[in-house]
C-alpha cells in the first residue's frame, strides 16, 4: 500500500540554522511529492513540489527540497530559519498521472529557538 | 493565490444533531473538492471527493450515509455530518483544485479548516 513516513515528530531548531525534515514514501512507482505546510487558523499552504526532471526543487519561502530516487526520499531543507518557520509540515504523494489523491505522512511539527 | 474557505471554522453541537460545513473557492471554479479528517497530532486522511453535479466518492471505510456531501456548485462543497456522535469530533479541512481533469499534477488549495466538537 502506498504510504508517507515523517520519522520526526517533533524537531526544535535555533533561528539561523540549517533545517532538514525527512521523508520517505512506498509507491509502487515514482509518485507525485509534495511538500505542505500547515499554520494555526490557516489552511495547508504548498511549498514545493516534484513531478520530474530536476531532482532539487525550489520552493517558496526558501525552502528546496531533494528527490532521491533510490532511497524513496524526498527531504525538505532550509538554510536558515526563520521563528516563522514555527508550524506544522507535512509531506504528501500523489499518484503520477493519476488522480489528484493526496496521502500525507503524519507531519513534523517544527518549534524555533529565537 | 487562489482562496478557500470555509464556515464556520469551529461548532460545537449536542450528539444526535447534524452539522453543515461548507467549502468556498472564493476566487476561482472548483471543478473538484476534496473532505479530509484530521485527528489530533495525526496526519490528514481523505474522505471523499466531491465533484461538481455528481455524486461524490468515498474512501474506504467513510460512511457515505453519515457524511454527506453536496457540490451544488463550481464554488461550493458542503459537507453534511448527520447524527454526530462524540467520535465524530475532528478538525475537517476541504481543498479545492482549479484543473479540469483533476490530475494529479493539480494544485490543491487548502481551507482554513473546521473544527467539530460533539458533546
Amino acid at each position: 500500500a502506498q504510504s508517507v513516513t515523517q520519522p520526526d515528530i517533533h524537531i526544535t531548531v535555533s533561528e539561523g540554522a540549517s533545517l532538514e525534515l525527512r521523508c520517505n514514501y512506498s509507491y509502487g512507482a515514482t509518485p507525485y511529492l509534495f511538500w505542505y505546510v500547515q499554520s494555526p487558523g490557516q489552511g495547508l499552504q504548498l511549498l514545493l513540489k516534484y513531478f520530474s526532471g530536476d531532482t532539487l526543487v525550489q520552493g517558496i519561502k526558501g525552502f528546496e527540497a531533494e528527490f532521491k530516487r533510490s532511497q524513496s526520499s524526498f527531504n525538505l531543507r532550509k538554510p536558515s530559519v526563520h521563528w516563522s518557520d514555527a508550524a506544522e509540515y507535512f509531506c504528501a504523494v500523489a499518484p503520477s498521472g493519476g488522480y489528484n489523491k493526496l496521502i500525507f505522512g503524519a507531519g513534523t511539527r517544527l518549534a524555533v529557538h529565537p | 493565490g487562489a482562496v478557500v474557505s470555509q464556515h464556520p471554522s469551529r461548532v460545537i453541537c449536542k450528539s444526535g444533531t447534524s452539522v453543515k460545513i461548507e467549502c468556498r473557492s472564493l476566487d476561482f471554479q472548483a471543478t473538484t473538492m476534496f473532505w479530509y479528517r484530521q485527528f489530533p497530532k495525526q496526519s490528514l486522511m481523505l474522505m471523499a471527493t466531491s465533484n461538481e453535479g455528481s455524486k461524490a466518492t468515498y474512501e474506504q471505510g467513510v460512511e457515505k450515509d453519515k457524511f454527506l456531501i453536496n457540490h451544488a456548485s463550481l464554488t461550493l462543497s458542503t459537507l453534511t455530518v448527520t447524527s454526530a456522535h462524540p467520535e465524530d469530533s475532528s478538525f475537517y479541512i476541504c481543498s479545492a483544485v482549479t484543473g479540469l481533469a483533476g490530475g494529479s499534477t493539480d494544485t490543491q488549495y487548502f481551507g482554513p479548516g473546521t473544527r467539530l466538537t460533539v458533546l
